[in-house]
């Protein structure tokens, strides 16, 4: 079954430390998103794709890192100079960047640091 | 800057009713699109329906319409004969058509459906 899998569901680290966020898509689509989501917020983008070693600025870029290495992967980087990294990420897949194409979205990873 | 404003922070619905969720956005460009997605308690977001700006037709699909009306930036969304299974949190995004590629969201409406 095509899909996106994100990895672990839960994960949990101390303040200071950098976490890797897993994202893997079986599509084949071009373009990947990150997003996040906090309490009564909508999602937010962080970093999306359009192609593998490409990747552009979201509206919350900062203290976040990614890479596009292959087409079917994209992690994320949460790095101690996020200020507040504990919330919800959602990666997901879309077959362009174009408007109209459908984003396909991950089951997400809750991030608790503390 | 594109906004999506959704007014109703929670709804609620009797099982095999109509139900409709509101949706404002503001923009200034004449195309885009527009969704709405769906995240039931799992959590994992799901395309409901989408509508193109050029379009008049309201879009359709099964027991969900809209009735997107472009002079008033206004997206929202019906959902008939009301189904246990339609729980969930729903938001309104925003998309232009061009030159810019996210999704521009609202922060949701929580809808229970009550058997």
């Amino acid at each position: 079954d095509g899909g996106i899998t994100q990895s672990p569901k839960y994960l949990f680290r101390k303040e200071g430390q950098n976490v890797t966020l897993s994202c893997e898509q079986n599509l084949n689509h071009d373009a990947m998103y990150w997003y996040r989501q906090d309490p009564g917020q909508g999602l937010r983008l962080i970093y999306y794709s359009q192609i593998v070693n490409d990747f552009q600025k979201g509206d919350i870029a900062e203290g976040y890192s990614v890479s596009r290495e292959k087409k079917e992967s994209f992690p994320l980087t949460v790095t101690s100079a996020q200020k507040n990294p504990t919330a919800f990420y959602l990666c997901a897949s879309s077959r362009s960047t174009g408007g109209w194409d459908e984003q396909y979205f991950g089951p997400g990873t809750r991030l608790t640091v503390t | 800057a594109q906004t999506v404003t959704q007014s109703q922070p929670e709804m609620s619905v009797q099982e095999a009713e109509t139900v409709t969720l509101s949706c404002t956005y503001d923009t200034s460009e004449s195309d885009y699109y527009l969704f709405w997605y769906k995240q039931p308690p799992s959590r994992q977001m799901i395309l409901v329906i989408r509508q193109e700006a050029y379009k008049q037709q309201n879009a359709t699909e099964n027991r969900f319409s809209v009735n997107f009306q472009k002079a008033a930036k206004s997206f929202s969304l019906k959902i008939s004969d009301s189904q246990l299974g339609d729980a969930a949190m729903y938001f309104c995004a925003y998309r232009f058509q061009g030159g810019s590629e996210k999704l521009v969201f609202g922060k949701g409406t929580k809808l229970t459906v009550n058997p």
